[in-house]
């Protein structure tokens, strides 16, 4: 079956110092991986994407993701975290060769950034 | 500023009541999606669209949920009859074809349902 596992609930990270988020997928093929994050009492918004080429992707606000095949793993990452980033972060998996387009989303981690 | 809307933004509603959920896709977009938040099982896809056709609804209860879209501008989520359980962040998201490759989903800002 079709997954995305987010082994953590939440993370706490110091302002200032790098930030992981992890994330693990199971589907077969070639998958396509998402980021998005979620404000409080808002929709979710899309951070950066993973399709080919390259293993480290870039988004928006400073994060990037590292796609790692042989772990099929694609942490969030950010060199150094601000206060602001504190919000839930989901990622997401769309199977490649899917032509359904159905997009899977895990269960989500939420990131508190201390000051 | 292109933005999906959902309505209504909160519901409180009693057992047995239906409820009816609209969203209103970004102009262009052709696929749209239904997602339930709950704290217990995070973000679950009910249903979603292409072309205003199903593709796939295995996610929802058929007992009590349906989804359609009348048209490429509005697309619904009924829940007859609701139960406490139903209670949760329901949220639209569309996209531009091929949202399986751009991976961008665009989401409303859910509407937060509370069934006593």
């Amino acid at each position: 079956a079709q997954s995305v596992a987010q082994p953590e609930d939440q993370v706490n990270v110091a302002e200032g110092n790098p930030l992981t988020v992890k994330c693990t997928y199971s589907v077969s093929g070639n998958p396509y991986l998402f980021w998005y994050v979620q404000y409080p009492n808002r929709g979710l918004q899309f951070l950066l994407k993973y399709i080919t080429g390259d293993n480290l992707v870039k988004g928006s606000y400073g994060f990037e993701a590292e796609f790692n095949k042989s772990q099929t793993s694609f942490h969030l990452k950010k060199p150094s975290a601000l206060v602001s980033d504190s919000a839930l972060y989901f990622c997401a998996v769309s199977p490649s060769g899917n032509r359904d387009d159905k997009i899977i989303f895990g269960k989500g981690t939420r990131l508190h950034i201390l000051p | 500023d292109a933005r999906v809307t959902q309505t209504p933004r909160h519901k409180v509603t009693e057992m047995g009541q239906e409820v009816t959920m609209r969203c209103q896709p970004i102009l262009g977009h052709n696929t749209v999606f239904w997602y339930r938040q709950t704290m217990m099982q995070g973000l679950e896809l009910l249903a979603y669209f292409r072309n205003r056709a199903p593709l796939d609804d295995s996610g929802m209860p058929k007992d009590r949920f349906s989804a359609e879209m009348p048209d490429a501008t509005l697309a619904t989520l009924k829940i007859q009859p609701s139960e406490p359980r139903d209670s949760a962040v329901y949220f639209c998201a569309s996209g531009p074809p091929p949202t399986g490759h751009t991976g961008e989903l665009f989401f409303g800002e859910g509407s937060r349902l509370t069934v006593l």
